[in-house]
């Protein structure tokens, strides 16, 4: 079974501050995501990254930043968080479409992170 | 562009009836659809899928079928219990990167 490990499940930062959330996924998937889940809002796509070292812009990236050095670790900085980042963070990763067709993504348990 | 949309929620049923939860949507060509479920507390597991027209996905006693006449993708099961009280996204996936637009879910509850 793949395994996503957020780092966290739940997190507690100030305004201000800089904030990482780590993701890890064991199955050597090249894809991996971001997304922010709130209320009435379903799933939105912070920024994802199909390799090592290259990223792309989801939906909502403002204020947002991602690293991916290594293929199975990608971690979502908030440079300086504020309040309306308060939210439910869900990692994801999948295989490629080369792999065969397009792939399903495997979830993390998510991090909830409050900003105060 | 592609689009998903779900039957709005919450839906409560008691338990052994019978479940739909209806999803249509919008795409050019053959996208891969699925099914998602999130209960309390946790991350979405993938549920089910289907990756081309009349193929059916099916998991835990939950079926969809990939209609394309109708760009439909209904979640059905015959006799729910307690515990699938959750969460339901449906999905889809097409082009690079394996990107998946999610519907915006829909809040199940079952009674005893």
């Amino acid at each position: 079974d793949v395994k996503v490990t957020q780092s966290s499940r739940y997190l507690v930062k100030r305004t201000g501050e800089k904030v990482f959330l780590e993701c890890v996924q064991d199955m050597d998937h090249e894809n991996m995501f971001w997304y922010r889940q709130d209320p009435g809002l379903g799933l939105r796509l912070i920024y994802f990254s199909y390799d090592v070292k290259m990223k792309e812009k989801g939906d909502i990236p403002e204020g947002y930043s991602v690293s991916r050095e290594k293929k199975e670790r990608f971690s979502l900085i908030l440079e300086s968080a504020s309040t309306n980042q308060t939210s439910m963070y869900l990692c994801a990763s999948s295989l490629s479409q080369g792999a065969g067709g397009n792939q399903p993504q495997h979830f993390g348990d998510g991090t909830r992170l409050s900003i105060l | 562009g592609n689009s998903v949309t779900q039957m709005e929620g919450p839906v409560t049923l008691s338990e052994e009836a019978f479940l739909t939860i209806n999803c249509t949507y919008t795409a050019t060509g053959y996208p891969s659809l699925f099914w998602y479920v999130q209960y309390p507390g946790e991350g979405l597991q993938l549920l089910l899928k289907a990756t081309k027209a009349d193929d059916k996905g099916s998991n835990k006693g939950f079926e969809a079928t990939y209609r394309k006449e109708t760009t439909s993708f209904h979640l059905e099961k015959g006799s729910v219990q307690v515990s699938d009280s959750a969460v339901y996204f449906c999905a889809l996936s097409k082009g690079s990167a394996s990107k998946i637009i999610f519907g915006s879910g829909t809040r199940l509850s079952i009674r005893p």
